[in-house]
């Protein structure tokens, strides 16, 4: 059975540190994997997704991943955090061969000033 | 903005009532899926309609039901309301030609007393 798992319920950073946003996943075989982000009161923002393309995936808002299939990892990260990145991150795997997304728990970015 | 409309944004409903979410998604976007965020998780996948037929179901009992319609709008119905039922309900729909690029709504906020 496909999941994910993101370590790090919070994760707090000053304004222009490096972001760094664990995501570690199970899958039999090669997944789809995605992080989306979600601001308060709203829906689910697409930051970038992995189909089997590059390992190393650029997304919207200065955020890139690196599939690492050896570490099962997909860690989203950012070079410098600006504030307006405060919100919940969620790593999430397509299951199997339907369009079902089951999601990570998600992690609270904190961005302080 | 993702062109997915939800309504209501916010409902109050009593245990045991029966609630109607509604979605609206872009022209073409012809596989739809509901999502329930229980507050402090990362969103549960209940259904997904393609073509106005149900597609796929998660672990969501018979009192959750759906109906997609030809005009790409769709509608998740609750019967007996419990008090658990009581989360963030997300709509998700995407294109027949990029199915593992699903847009989201920004939801409904249901709350059962």
């Amino acid at each position: 059975a496909q999941s994910v798992t993101q370590l790090g319920s919070h994760v707090s950073v000053s304004e222009g540190a490096l972001v760094l946003l664990r995501c570690n996943y199970s899958s039999s075989v090669p997944p789809y994997l995605f992080w989306y982000v979600q601001y308060p009161n709203q829906g689910l923002q697409l930051l970038l997704k992995y189909t089997s393309a590059a390992t190393l995936v650029k997304g919207i808002n200065g955020f890139e991943a690196e599939f690492k299939k050896s570490e099962t990892s997909f860690h989203l990260t950012k070079p410098s955090a600006h504030m307006s990145d405060a919100a919940e991150y969620f790593c999430a795997v397509r299951k199997d061969s339907s369009y079902k997304l089951i999601f990570g728990s998600g992690t609270r970015l904190l961005v302080r000033p | 903005e993702t062109g997915v409309t939800q309504s209501p944004t916010h409902l109050i409903k009593t245990r045991g009532q029966q609630v109607t979410l509604r979605c609206s998604s872009q022209s073409g976007h012809n596989t739809v899926s509901w999502y329930q965020q229980a507050l402090g998780q990362g969103p549960q996948f209940i259904f997904q309609y393609y073509r106005e037929e149900e597609n796929g179901r998660g672990n969501f009992p018979p009192r959750f039901s759906g109906l997609q319609f030809p005009n790409y709008s769709s509608e998740l119905n609750v019967n007996a309301l419990e008090l658990d039922d009581s989360a963030l309900y997300l709509c998700a729909s995407s294109l027949e030609r990029n199915p593992y690029e699903q847009y989201f709504g920004p939801g409904t906020r249901l709350t059962v007393t």
